[in-house]
């Protein structure tokens, strides 16, 4: 069975910078496994930031970038604003098949 | 504006049946991969199925083959999932997705006795 790992949990300060990752249990993390990330906040629907590795949507903050970084899909959050405290997502492809991570649940203090 | 809205989400019993709709609007639907995605309380997101724009190609996590089926009528601009066979660890939000920029807001999946 296809496992995505995210860290649990991390806490950045505000106006810091965390890079969030995201691994597959196959190996290392390609742009063809098209890593997408969501952000989801209490009681909200997910919300897409990141698709295609690094690609964003037009709503997308330009403070979050998408990355690959040492066999891993990789969120990065430059300048974190208070807001950013939510839980994130990402997923992978396999083949037709998405898989979700775990999430990481990112706290700002 | 876009929208998808889930609807069909309920109470039901161990084994019994329910069926999911999504209507999708402000995008162009029958051009889109569709997804249903469910969250279980407290838990992560965990993708369910999808289907490619003309319903040739569906795709199920494994936990869901056999008992749910998924399928869209593009000329009303909906999405489905069947669900047959239901097990309390079904229970979740269950939300219907244009891969991946556009989700609905969710219908809550009850099982129960």
């Amino acid at each position: 069975q296809t496992v995505v790992t995210q860290e649990p949990s991390l806490t950045v300060s505000p106006g810091g910078t965390v890079t969030l990752t995201c691994a597959s249990s196959t190996g290392a993390v390609t742009s063809g496994y098209y890593p997408n990330w969501f952000q989801q906040k209490p009681g909200q629907a997910p919300r897409a930031l990141i698709y295609s590795t690094g690609d964003k949507y037009s709503w997308t903050p330009a403070r979050f970038s998408g990355s690959l970084l040492g066999g891993k899909a990789a969120l990065t959050l430059s300048g974190v604003q208070p807001e950013d405290e939510a839980e994130y997502y990402c997923l992978l492809y396999y083949g037709g098949t998405p898989v979700f991570g775990g999430g990481t649940k990112l706290t700002v203090l | 504006e876009v929208q998808l809205v889930e609807s069909g989400g309920g109470l039901v019993q161990p084994g019994g049946s329910l069926r999911l709709s999504c209507a999708a609007s402000g995008f162009s639907f029958s051009y889109s991969w569709m997804s249903w995605v469910r969250q279980a309380p407290g838990k992560g997101l965990e993708w369910v199925a999808n289907i490619k724009q003309d319903g040739s190609e569906k795709h199920y996590v494994d936990s869901v083959k056999g008992r749910f089926t998924i399928s869209r009528d593009n000329a009303k601009n909906s999405l489905y999932l069947q669900m047959n066979s239901l097990r309390v660890e079904d229970a979740a939000v269950y939300y219907c997705a244009r891969e991946w920029g556009y989700w609905g807001q969710g219908t809550l999946v009850t099982v129960s006795s």
